[in-house]
Parts: C-alpha cells; structure tokens; sequence
C-alpha cells in the first residue's frame, strides 16, 4: 500500500523559512497536492493547493517537481502562531479505487 | 458563508452501543468526506458523498457507514462499538472537479468509547 510520507517534526526560530517536504510516490495521475495546518482540538485548515510546478499565496508557497512524487510546503518568516501540525493530502490510486491520503504529519514548533 | 458544522462536538458511548454523527457542509458543496484520527494512525479516510452516493470508501470494516441527504447534509454511522473507536471524527465538505478539490473541515466530534 502506497504511502504518502513526512518528517514526524521540525523545530525553527521566528522569522526563519521553514520547508516541510511531503513524498507521495503514487499520487493519481489528475489528482493535485492539498496542504493543511491543524491547531489540537480543531479542524485542518487549508493552506495551499497545486498541481505541478510552483505555487504562492499570501501565507505559503508550494514547490511540486517535474515527477510530482514529493512536494515542499514553504512558509516563509515563521511566527509563534505557526507552531501546528502540517499534513500534506493526495488522492491515491494503489488500492485500485481513488483515496484520499494524508501524509503522517509534520509537527512544527517555533521557538522564540 | 458558514462553515462546515459537526455535531454534536463531544460524545462518550459504551462497548457495542452505537452512534451517529452529522455533518452540515457549506452552502453550496455537494461532496462531503469523513476522516477518523487519532494519534497512532493518523487522519484516515472513511468514506466520501457526493449527490447522495457513496463515491468512494476507505478501509474500515463495515460497522462504519454514512449516507448524504439530498439537501447535502451527511451523516456517518457507527455500530457496535469498540474501545479502538475512540477518536475525532471529521468532516470535510468540497467544491471542484474531482482531484482538483478543495476540502474544508469542520471542528470535528471527539468520540470517547468507554
């Protein structure tokens, strides 16, 4: 069974760049890459979303190689509030039916 | 727009009862999808709705079910439960082609099976 894999947790500075990378190696062909922040006790929050290549919004970047095996969540100048848990989310096809796969999730922590 | 709404919020069940969650998904998204989390295995998917068929399944045994309303609103199911149940139950309601999707979660019911 395919997996979509993270790094368990990442630790950084406010104002530092922080880059949590997501590999997802059976992602479905016309499927695209969904970030999500989650806070405990609540919800995942959409980040960012693309297909191929690079992405931007006002909080993040997105950086999907030519393969689209992995992608590289960016979030640029980190902050205290940041400190959550980030999980990347694919559809899947190596069951034969399409799922929806989220990543194990990255636990980012912002130190002062 | 209001976002997606669970209810209720916090539920505590015993071994075998049952129990059903529901789900109001934002005005206008037709496709509503349950996840179940908890900490050893992470947010799994459960099962997806769109215009009131199941559209795609997880692998969970089939104590779990759900059904989606015609108004889109969805509710899941689950029967005789176990203590392994114990979890927060998310919904998530989408708009878009599919894969092109964007999910938007609600807050989740927290489920505690004694």
């Amino acid at each position: 069974l395919a997996k979509t894999t993270q790094p368990i947790s990442m630790d950084s500075y406010e104002g530092q760049e922080v880059n949590i990378t997501c590999s997802h190696n059976n992602i479905a062909t016309n499927d695209y890459i969904t970030w999500y922040q989650q806070f405990p006790s609540q919800g995942p929050r959409f980040i960012i979303q693309g297909y191929k290549t690079k992405v931007t919004n006002e909080v993040a970047s997105l950086f999907i190689p030519a393969d689209r095996k992995s992608s590289t969540l960016s979030l640029p100048r980190v902050s205290l509030s940041d400190t959550a848990v980030y999980y990347c989310l694919v559809g899947d096809y190596s069951t034969g039916r399409r799922a929806l796969t989220f990543g194990s999730g990255t636990r980012l922590q912002v130190q002062p | 727009k209001a976002g997606v709404t669970q209810t209720p919020r916090y539920l505590i069940k015993t071994r075998g009862q049952q129990v059903t969650l529901s789900c109001s998904p934002i005005s206008g998204h037709r496709s509503v999808s349950w996840y179940q989390q908890t900490p050893g295995q992470g947010l799994q998917f459960l099962f997806e709705y769109f215009s009131e068929t199941q559209r795609n399944k997880g692998n969970f045994p089939g104590r779990f079910s759900g059904r989606q309303f015609s108004n889109s609103r969805s509710e899941m199911n689950v029967s005789t439960l176990e203590l392994g149940d114990s979890a927060l139950y998310l919904c998530a309601s989408s708009f878009g082609t599919k894969g092109q999707e964007t999910q938007y979660f609600g807050p989740g019911t927290r489920l505690l099976v004694l």
